[in-house]
């Protein structure tokens, strides 16, 4: 089956150590998403790639940076975790011809110790 | 700022009857509307999307949306405990990034057997 798929599950690192999430997709889709969210709160769009072309959110930290190597992967770096950056991270995907909606992969449940 | 409110709840409702989940957003232009299902600790899962005013029914699933108002609703006939989960509001804005969604943080809803 087509799908949006995330690994690791579960990723626990430490303060400071970077670590690289990543986010894999067999849907052909244009465009994809890396959103954060945190335990009751909306996920937020941290950026995302149409095609190669990259787009950051305004209110990213610099902490934050991501590859799109080709069409099918996706990888969010975090070059030095703090405590506040513990979240799921999601990963989505859309077709980019204008017909959301996305389509979320499992996520990645990131604990900083 | 473009927001997106929700009820955080708890909503509860008791099994077979109707949960209705409500939205407002603030920007007049939005054009798309979406309802994601979340399963605590799992990724959002799409439920139903809705461009026009008026109703939208998908098995169970009533999405109401009211331009002139800006809200979104969801109805959820015939509830059950599998339904007891974080509903997500999601509105795409007029402006700003195409491809932005903004979500709301999400109603919890319990359907007590």
């Amino acid at each position: 089956d087509a799908m949006v798929i995330q690994n690791p599950r579960y990723q626990v690192t430490q303060f400071g150590k970077p670590v690289t999430l990543s986010c894999s997709q067999t849907l052909n889709h244009n465009v994809m998403y890396w959103y954060q969210q945190k335990s009751s709160q909306a996920p937020k769009l941290l950026f995302h790639y149409y095609d190669k072309d990259f787009n950051n959110e305004a209110d990213t930290p610099d902490n934050f940076q991501s590859r799109r190597p080709n069409t099918s992967f996706c990888f969010l770096d975090i070059r030095s975790p703090g405590l506040g950056d513990a979240a799921m991270y999601l990963c989505a995907t859309e077709t980019g011809t204008g017909g959301l909606p996305l389509h979320f992969g499992n996520g990645t449940r990131l604990t900083v110790t | 700022q473009k927001e997106v409110e929700q009820n955080s709840g708890p909503l509860s409702v008791p099994e077979g009857a109707i949960a209705s989940l409500n939205c407002t957003y603030s920007d007049r232009g939005s054009q798309s509307f979406f309802w994601y299902r979340q399963y605590s600790g799992k990724s959002p899962e799409l439920i139903m999307f809705i461009y026009s005013n008026g109703d939208k029914e998908d098995g169970r699933f009533t999405a109401q949306l009211n331009k002139a108002s800006q809200y979104v609703s969801l109805l959820i006939r015939d509830s059950q405990p599998s339904d007891s989960a974080t509903y997500l509001c999601a509105v795409k804005p007029s402006s700003g990034s195409a491809r932005q969604l903004t979500f709301g943080s999400g109603t919890q809803l319990t359907v007590l057997p």
